[in-house]
């Protein structure tokens, strides 16, 4: 069955930098654009940052565009999340999730990792 | 930016029918779906371009999309259906979500 778990979360002061990994299997990882979307606690959800199946196309959240790269190493089947420059704003919990493009033609979200917290704190 | 708006709140009686509105600028010109979240657990998609069930959702769970508003609708409406549901768009390459909606089934 398809699964995703998110790792790399912990405390961080502001400025600093910090490396989300998800770990992907059970489904053909390297043919799926691929998400992160995140929680801020007792809040709702905000997309964050998208890349292609082949890595080349990357788009970015404006409120993280310039702080955040996301990545993806297919032959580990791992989505990454570099983040940099934090700010106490970043604090949430931190999803992968799956882009459905490819199996229904559209960019619903059909599979979530269970969330990495991410808290940026001094 | 594109925003899509959700009421904070529905309240709704067992076995009744519970209406999510998600309203946005010309709504109806994109595909919506819908993700119910519960307490400490991650989002599950519910519905997809507009009106499609993903396997194993339950056929109470409908939605619709017309003008600039989509619409969860939630037939016969069960405590197992309490949570916050979302709504999502994809607007111009950018991915957006309604600010949820909290369901209590009273």
């Amino acid at each position: 069955q398809v699964q995703l778990v998110e790792s790399g979360g912990g405390v961080v002061q502001p400025g600093r930098s910090l490396r989300l990994s998800c770990a992907a299997s059970g489904f053909s990882f390297s043919t799926h654009t691929m998400h992160w979307v995140r929680q801020s606690p007792g809040k709702g959800l905000e997309w964050v940052a998208v890349i292609s199946y082949h890595g080349t196309d990357k788009y970015y959240a404006d409120s993280v565009k310039g702080r955040f790269t996301i990545s993806r190493d297919n032959s580990k089947n791992t989505l990454y999340l570099q983040m940099n420059t934090l700010k106490p704003e970043d604090t949430a919990l931190y999803y992968c999730a799956r882009d459905a493009l490819v199996i229904t033609g559209h960019h619903e979200f059909d599979y979530w990792g269970q969330g990495t917290l991410v808290t940026v704190s001094s | 930016s594109y925003e899509l708006t959700q009421p904070p709140s529905v309240s709704v009686s067992p076995g009744q029918t519970a209406n999510i509105a998600c309203s946005g600028h010309e709504l109806g010109n994109k595909y919506v779906c819908w993700y119910q979240q519960k307490p400490g657990q991650s989002p599950v998609l519910v519905i997809y371009q507009d009106n499609k069930r993903p396997s194993g959702i339950p056929e109470r769970l409908s939605g619709s999309n017309s003008g600039n508003t989509a619409t969860l609708t939630i037939s016969g409406t069960q405590s197992m259906d309490e949570g916050d549901y979302y709504c999502q768009a994809w607007v111009s390459g950018v991915w957006v979500f309604g600010g949820g909606t909290k369901l209590t089934v009273l």
